[in-house]
Formats: C-alpha cells, structure tokens, sequence
C-alpha cells in the first residue's frame, strides 16, 4: 500500500520569506500523480500544485513549486515571497495512474505566517 | 462551474444516534470519495465510489457506516449508531475518472459532534 509521510507537524515563515514544506511518499509503483493540498481554516480543500511523476520537470504555479526526487520519493513544497493569505494546513498527497486508484493524503503541516 | 455541494454544514448529536451526510458531486464526475478527517490529521478514505459502483471501502467501518451513490450522481453517507469518536469533519470528493490527472475537488464537508 502507498503511504504519504509529512514528518513536519507545524512551520512557521515570515511573511516575504521563503519555505519549504517536506513530503516522502512511498510506492511500488512507476505512474502516479503527487498533489499539494491547502486547507485554510475555513476548511475547503483546495489544489495548490500537482505532478506526474513521468515528467522530469518540477511544476510550477506562481509562487508555489515542487522539488520532485523520484528516486528518493520526496516531494516538496516551495512558497515564495509567503503571504498571510498562505497560512492553513497543507497536504501531500498521492494517487497511481490507475483506473480506479485512491487518493491518500499525509497527516499534513500547519503553516504560520508571521506579520 | 458549480462546485461539490456537501450538507449539513454543521451537525450535533447524542451518541448511539444516527446521521446521514449528503454529496452532490461536479457533473460528469464519475469518482467520488468520501473521507474523514479529525481535528489535526489528515483526511482519511472511507469510501471510494466509480459511477456507482464501490471500488474501495477498505477503511469503512461496516458496522455503523454505510453509503451508496444512487445512479452514480449524488451520495448519501450514514452512521448508525454514532460513537464518539466519530466527531470528525466528513468530506466529500469527486474527480473525472480515477486514472486522469485531474485532481479531485472537495466540498466544505460536514463538521459532526458526537455528545
């Protein structure tokens, strides 16, 4: 079975400082697809950034990127120039390319912005 | 484009009573979820719905919950009788077909007390 471990219980960053939140995940497999979850306080799951894990590329989406080691199975986070608005729970997950694959996610990181 | 629509919102009731959750996925969805999730950890899957068949429930405890997603559009999840511990946050999830990268989207969930 796959599993997600985000070893980081809780971050803190000053607000317009950098961050980088850590994710291990552990497969068998070879396709699959890792995600990056933000839940704020108001408890909407929301998509912050995803990767194929056949893409050699790092994706990423404004402020956000990943650092994806597939060979280490790590897959992190990185905020730049962090807001306010960033502060919630953020989730590693991870699904194989499978028709009917399930979507585990890690125990997640809370994540403070300091003012 | 309408999200997932989840209710009740809020939800409190005595232990051994039952509850029933209600999910109303994103149109042409086929995969829905059902997870839970308490206070400070990340969310865990119950069940897992292709149309309207179950693919995995692996993690559903079958003796007091149940769910079923008639003709593969909305869901109902039911806990029968509820324990304590099953004050958790209840989210719902669809995604297009299991094997797509898409992500799956999350409703706000249901946040049930359990006295």
């Amino acid at each position: 079975a796959q599993t997600v471990t985000q070893s980081q219980p809780e971050m803190s960053v000053q607000e317009a400082e950098t961050v980088t939140l850590s994710c291990t995940y552990d497969t068998s497999e070879s396709d699959y697809y890792l995600f990056w979850y933000k839940q704020p306080p108001s408890r909407q799951m929301i998509l912050v950034i995803r990767q194929e894990a056949y893409k050699q590329q790092n994706a990423t989406e404004n402020r956000f990127s990943v650092n994806f080691q597939k060979a280490a199975k790590s897959f992190s986070l990185k905020i730049s120039d962090s807001q306010l608005g960033d502060a919630a729970m953020y989730f590693c997950a991870y699904r194989s390319a499978g028709a009917n694959s399930k979507l585990t996610f890690g125990k997640g990181i809370t994540l403070s912005v300091r003012p | 484009e309408a999200g997932v629509a989840q209710s009740p919102r809020y939800k409190i009731i005595e232990k051994r009573q039952s509850v029933a959750f209600w999910c109303n996925p994103i149109s042409g969805h086929a995969t829905l979820y059902w997870y839970q999730q308490i206070l400070g950890q990340g969310p865990k899957l119950l069940i897992q719905f292709q149309n309207n068949g179950v693919v995995d429930d692996s993690q559903l405890p079958k003796d007091r919950f149940s769910a079923e997603r008639l003709k593969g559009v909305d869901s109902t999840l039911k806990i029968q009788p509820a324990k304590l511990e099953d004050s958790a946050v209840y989210l719902c999830a669809s995604s297009l077909a299991g094997g797509s990268p898409t992500e799956a989207f999350f409703g706000q969930g249901t946040r049930l007390t359990v006295v």
